[in-house]
C-alpha cells in the first residue's frame, strides 16, 4: 500500500547497542524527517533530509545517525543506544513544495534497558 | 523554545464548535501557521495551514488575526474521535527545518 511506513513498531534493547529504525515512503517526496516524542517534550526533530545524499541536523541530533542513499528509505540509527533514548520515534515525508505538509508513519516504540 | 503558546487542555461538548486558540507574537511575515493533531498512540495528521487568510477545508477552519499574532482552529461540529493532541505551529515555507518545532500542544476532550 502507498504511505508511509516504519519498523519495526516495537523495540526493545540494552544500553551500548547499536539500533536501526527503519521509514520508508512510496509517495517520492524529497523531504523526510526522524523525530522523538517523550511526554512533556511534544515532538522534537532529529534529523531531516532534502533528498538522497542530502541530510541536516534538527533539534536533538546526539547520539544519532542518518543516511538517505535512496529517495524512499531513511533509516535512523543509534550507534550505542543510551537509556535517554527510550522514546517513541516517528518518520515523516513531504513534497518539495515549501508549504507541503508533512506526513507521518506510524511510530516506533524504542525502549532501551 | 516554543515560537507558539497553546493552552495545555481543553474541553468540548460532542456536536459543538471547538476553537483552539495559538499565540504566536513573534511570528515573522514569512512564516506560515500550521496545526497538526495526534490521536492518542498515532502518528499527527496535517489539518490545515495558512499564511494571512483565514482558510478551510474538510477538517476545519483557520482564523488568524489580522496582526498574524494569534490563531484560532476552528472544529465546526467536534466528534469523539477529535479528540487528540493539537499542535499549532509556525514555520517559513521554503526553507531549512531545523527551527521547527512541535510544543506540548493542547490536548482536546470532546465529552458526550
Amino acid at each position: 500500500d502507498a504511505g508511509i511506513t516504519q519498523s519495526p513498531r516495537y523495540k526493545i534493547t540494552e544500553t551500548g547497542r547499536q539500533v536501526t529504525l527503519m521509514c520508508h515512503q512510496t509517495w517520492s517526496h524529497s523531504y523526510m524527517f526522524w523525530y522523538r516524542q517523550d511526554l512533556g517534550h511534544g515532538l522534537r526533530l532529529i534529523y531531516y533530509s532534502a533528498a538522497a545524499d542530502i541530510t541536516d541536523k534538527g533539534e536533538v541530533p546526539d547520539g544519532y545517525v542518518v543516511s538517505r542513499s535512496k529517495t524512499e528509505n531513511f533509516p535512523l540509527t543509534l550507534e550505542s543506544a543510551t537509556r535517554s533514548q527510550t522514546s517513541v520515534y516517528f518518520c515523516a515525508s513531504s513534497e518539495a513544495s515549501g508549504v507541503a505538509e508533512q506526513f507521518f508513519g506510524p511510530g516506533t516504540r524504542l525502549t532501551v534497558l | 523554545d516554543a515560537k507558539t503558546t497553546q493552552p495545555p487542555s481543553m474541553d468540548c461538548a460532542e456536536g459543538r464548535a471547538a476553537n483552539l486558540p495559538c499565540n504566536h507574537s513573534t511570528i515573522s511575515g514569512n512564516e506560515y501557521v500550521y496545526w497538526y493533531r495526534q490521536i492518542h498512540s498515532q502518528g499527527p495528521q496535517y489539518i490545515i495551514h495558512g499564511l494571512k487568510n483565514n482558510e478551510t477545508n474538510e477538517m476545519a477552519s483557520l482564523i488568524i488575526t489580522e496582526d498574524r499574532k494569534s490563531s484560532t482552529l476552528i472544529l465546526p461540529h467536534a466528534t469523539l474521535r477529535d479528540t487528540a493532541v493539537y499542535y499549532c505551529i509556525v514555520r517559513v515555507a521554503g526553507t531549512s527545518y531545523d527551527k521547527v518545532i512541535f510544543g506540548p500542544g493542547t490536548s482536546l476532550s470532546v465529552i458526550p
